[in-house]
């Protein structure tokens, strides 16, 4: 069965420091997609990557990036330079793609990141 | 981006009502999912469907009920609303063709049972 774990709870910085959220998942697949959402206080989740499990590439938007480590089942996210906006609840899910068009997401329980100014 | 909608946003029923939660996507997506999420916790999958005339309870055990007629539209209903239903319910969906399953999410509508 997938899981995925998100050890850290709740994470406060100042705006303008660096903060990694972390993201460890198991599968048994070796097909798979991993995923990063983020909540804001208005309540709806904003999808923001998609990662499959051929492609160990880190990435780069802006001031987000993602580092992906098959060797230690990792997804995690960095944010530069935070800024309050950030703040959020922020979620990493898991989908199998071996089980077809009918898999589902996984996902984690939240981390939830407070920037203050 | 998502055009994905859900109505009403906030909702105060009083225990015993019945009600119907809203969702709608203009994507054309096959896959639909309600989620249920009390405040700062995980989201938690009660009903998905797989296209027109499908539908699955999820993992979380629910009491609301579904139905998918039309591609486009996806409404949650619950037969006689009770207090502990008060939580937030997110509807999403996804394309069926791939199975990379990016799932794009509603703004949600937060329940209230009285």
């Amino acid at each position: 069965a997938q899981k995925v774990t998100q050890a850290q709870t709740e994470i406060s910085v100042v705006e303008k420091e660096d903060v990694t959220l972390d993201c460890v998942y198991e599968t048994r697949d070796t097909t798979y997609y991993l995923f990063w959402y983020k909540q804001p206080p208005s309540g709806e989740l904003v999808f923001l990557i998609r990662r499959n499990s051929f492609d160990e590439q880190n990435e780069i938007s802006g001031r987000y990036s993602w580092n992906f480590q098959k060797s230690t089942s990792s997804f995690n996210f960095t944010i530069t330079a935070s800024q309050v906006v950030d703040s959020a609840v922020y979620f990493c899910a898991l989908s199998e793609a071996n089980t077809g068009a009918n898999s589902k997401l996984t996902f984690g329980k939240g981390i939830t990141l407070s920037v203050r100014p | 981006e998502a055009d994905i909608y859900q109505t009403p946003r906030y909702l105060v029923i009083g225990t015993g009502k019945k009600i119907t939660l809203e969702c709608s996507q203009t994507m054309g997506h096959d896959k639909m999912y309600w989620y249920q999420q009390d405040p700062g916790m995980e989201l938690h999958l009660i009903h998905y469907s797989y296209g027109v005339n499908s539908t699955e309870k999820g993992d979380l055990s629910s009491e609301s009920t579904v139905s998918r007629i039309r591609t486009e539209h996806f409404p949650l209903t619950l037969e006689s609303a009770r207090p502990s239903h008060t939580s937030q319910y997110l509807c999403a969906s996804s394309e069926r063709r791939t199975s990379t399953d990016t799932q794009y999410f509603g703004p949600g509508t937060r329940l209230t049972v009285l």
